[in-house]
């Protein structure tokens, strides 16, 4: 298997346009969880799915931010507009069984917002 | 709410110097405590769990150990390429929330 999947690597952007994130988990991984890592806040929890539904959004900052997952192979994470307080690298993961495998991590996309 | 803490931010260790990193954690009902390695530019990797009090985990030079209020990995020998941020993590449900991370630099 591939692993988890994310694009685009980097993304640059000029602050107010919107941008989408790209995420296909491993296959037969029920779970799947977006997180942000900045040097300031860490590792945060955004959003997570089960089964293609959302089940856990308290993370979503505001409501420039909204994540869907329309099939078990693919979810986007969308910011519109964007803002240079955005800024991070933004992580998907998925999993089989959370206590059991832990999660398993994509390589992440850089965003700039400039 | 969960919280994870991790200490020290920072270890600068030379080749076959032993150390240990700390994770504490406050969490109800915990079904579960993560040690991940993150390498610069890359995403998390899955080193460990562990579920109980007094539970060990090995994986080379690393050793996971659990406590009801903390967790140690121990690092043996460290070489080079051990080098990387150390995350800890603890779940009650599924979501799992991590630590500030420790980056450990080991030279040659």
């Amino acid at each position: 298997d591939a692993g988890v999947i994310q694009s685009p690597r980097h993304e640059v952007t000029e602050m107010g346009q919107e941008v989408t994130l790209r995420c296909k988990p491993i296959s037969g991984h029920d779970y799947l969880f977006w997180y942000r890592q900045t040097m300031m806040r860490g590792l945060e929890l955004l959003i997570y799915f089960n089964n293609n539904v959302p089940i856990d959004d308290s993370g979503m900052p505001e409501d420039r931010f909204s994540a869907k997952m329309p099939n078990a192979s693919f979810s986007t994470l969308k910011i519109q507009p964007s803002e240079p307080r955005d800024s991070a690298v933004y992580f998907c993961a998925s999993s089989p069984a959370v206590t059991v495998y832990g999660y398993t991590f994509g390589s992440g996309t850089r965003l700039t917002v400039v | 709410e969960d919280q994870v803490t991790q200490s020290p931010e920072a270890l600068r260790l030379q080749e076959g110097e032993s150390s240990s990193l700390n994770c504490s954690y406050t969490v109800s009902g915990l079904r579960g405590l993560f040690w991940y390695r993150q390498d610069p530019g890359k995403g998390p990797e899955f080193l460990f769990t562990l579920y109980s009090a007094g539970e060990e985990k090995e994986k080379e030079r690393l050793k996971a150990t659990l406590t009801k209020k903390e967790s140690f990995l121990h690092i043996t020998a460290p070489k080079p390429e051990d080098s990387a941020t150390y995350l800890c993590a603890v779940t009650n449900d599924y979501k799992l929330s991590f630590g500030a991370g420790t980056t450990v630099t080991v030279r040659a």
